[in-house]
């Protein structure tokens, strides 16, 4: 099975500011898919935004960018001007390419507290 | 169009007692998924589906069943129930099987067993 690892269980951000959630993982492949995931407390999990390895340019959906560094294997998600509804579980998850499976890995998520 | 449906929202098993938990999606996807999340853990794959009548055991599959009759349809069965059972259970489908899809997720069932 394929490992992510998320090496920050809690992080803290004041309203407005920036925060950087962590995500490491391990393949052999080159072609893959990262993805981060929300999870408020009603525990539905959304989608905040998505990554193809073949891809250099790093992904950004409006406050949420991410920096993706394949030789690293690393995945991390910037969310900028915090938000009160950013307050969550945040989720990494990676997608082999199809030919590996279809299975998606989590990591053990981080839970993010935005601070009035 | 309502997604990805599952129910029931909660249950409380005894040790031993059988139940099926129900997923539903209306979207027409053929991937069907079914994950458990432990406490303080991420999702673990139980099962999935790429298609009706195709099934395929994930990373924890023991103790659970799993069958697939229409495209709609992916319940999920537990014959004997455990106390290692209590967990969150999640259904999610993609769109589809390619290299991009995101998942939508149902709601979750929270399933103790005593």
């Amino acid at each position: 099975a394929q490992t992510v690892t998320q090496s920050q269980p809690e992080m803290s951000v004041q309203e407005a500011e920036t925060v950087t959630l962590s995500c490491t993982y391990d393949t052999s492949e080159s072609d893959y898919y990262l993805f981060w995931y929300k999870q408020p407390p009603s525990r539905q999990m959304i989608l905040v935004i998505r990554q193809e390895a073949y891809k250099q340019q790093n992904a950004t959906e409006n406050r949420f960018s991410v920096n993706f560094q394949k030789a690293a294997k690393s995945f991390s998600l910037k969310i900028s001007d915090s938000q009160l509804g950013d307050a969550a579980m945040y989720f990494c998850a990676y997608k082999g390419p199809p030919r590996t499976g279809n299975q998606f890995y989590f990591g053990t998520g981080t839970s993010l507290t935005v601070i009035p | 169009n309502a997604g990805v449906t599952q129910t029931p929202k909660f249950r409380i098993l005894k040790i031993g007692q059988s139940m099926t938990l129900q997923c539903t999606q209306d979207m027409n996807h053929n991937y069907m998924y079914w994950y458990r999340q432990d406490p303080g853990m991420g999702l673990k794959l139980i099962y999935y589906s790429v298609g009706a009548g195709i099934t395929d055991k994930g990373e924890v599959p023991n103790g659970y069943n799993v069958s697939r009759s229409t495209t709609e349809d992916f319940p999920l069965r537990l014959e004997l129930a455990a106390p290692s059972q209590t967990s969150v259970y999640f259904c999610a489908s993609p769109p589809g099987g390619g290299p991009t899809d995101t998942q939508y997720f149902g709601p979750g069932t929270r399933l103790t067993v005593l």
